[in-house]
């Protein structure tokens, strides 16, 4: 166990509904990155959020949005789902000054 | 443009042999390099990291190899093992809160 949990680990839907991933960062980490995993696309940075703020913004798409609470953990929210959307989306945490990442185990999203 | 160029694709390794990924940056403003592994199933996982004042770093079986004027860095794994077989990703980055840039994995196979 990393001590970064995301859920759910499975997530099927069908094209253009809306979900939720949620992400609980490490203990004491005050910073959260999203990453979607695809085949043929390696590990692409989506959006980072520090102490409840966005940071930085990676190849995220209008239909995608996230926010971080008070209480540090973090959703992404996928809209108008396609069937390119289908992937692996991780959540990885870091602590102050620490830039390595620490990783959940992700959610699988397969958009039917 | 690509920030990071990660070779090879895939590999293919006898037990007992020396697996060797390379990873090529532009930006030379990049202060952190790790790599990381990452089993099916599982989010990747920090495996060793350098700063670019060091040209080497060693941590058990695995060595990374950093040649900042060529701009590029390698991970050796040293004594492979079927346990090894994983896909790794070089990433780049920043010290401080900053997002990380991925490579695009190499898939390593160490046959017994």
């Amino acid at each position: 166990d990393s001590g970064v949990t995301q859920t759910p680990k499975h997530l099927i839907t069908a094209t253009g509904q809306r979900v939720t991933l949620r992400c609980s960062p490490r203990s004491g980490d005050l910073s959260v990155y999203w990453y979607q995993q695809s085949l043929d696309q390696g590990l692409q940075f989506l959006i980072q959020y520090y102490n409840g703020e966005e940071r930085a913004k990676g190849n995220i798409l209008e239909r995608f949005s996230a926010q971080q609470f008070p209480d540090l953990h973090s959703e992404l929210n996928l809209s108008s789902l396609e069937l390119g959307d289908s992937a692996l989306y991780f959540c990885a945490s870091t602590g102050q000054g620490a830039p390595g990442y620490t990783f959940g185990s992700g959610t699988r999203l397969t958009v039917v | 443009q690509q920030q990071v160029k990660q070779s090879p694709q895939s590999l293919i390794v006898q037990k007992g042999g020396i697996s060797i990924i390379n990873c090529a940056y532009e930006n030379t403003a990049f202060d952190y390099f790790p790599w990381y592994q990452q089993f099916p199933g599982k989010g990747p996982a920090l495996l060793i990291a350098i700063r670019p004042d060091v040209s080497e770093k060693k941590e058990g079986r695995f060595t990374i190899s950093f040649n900042k004027s060529a701009k590029q860095f390698s991970l050796h794994i040293m004594d492979s093992q079927p346990g090894d077989s994983a896909t790794y990703f070089c990433a780049v980055g920043y010290t401080g809160r900053r997002a990380l840039t991925f490579g695009s994995g190499t898939r390593l196979q160490v046959q017994p």
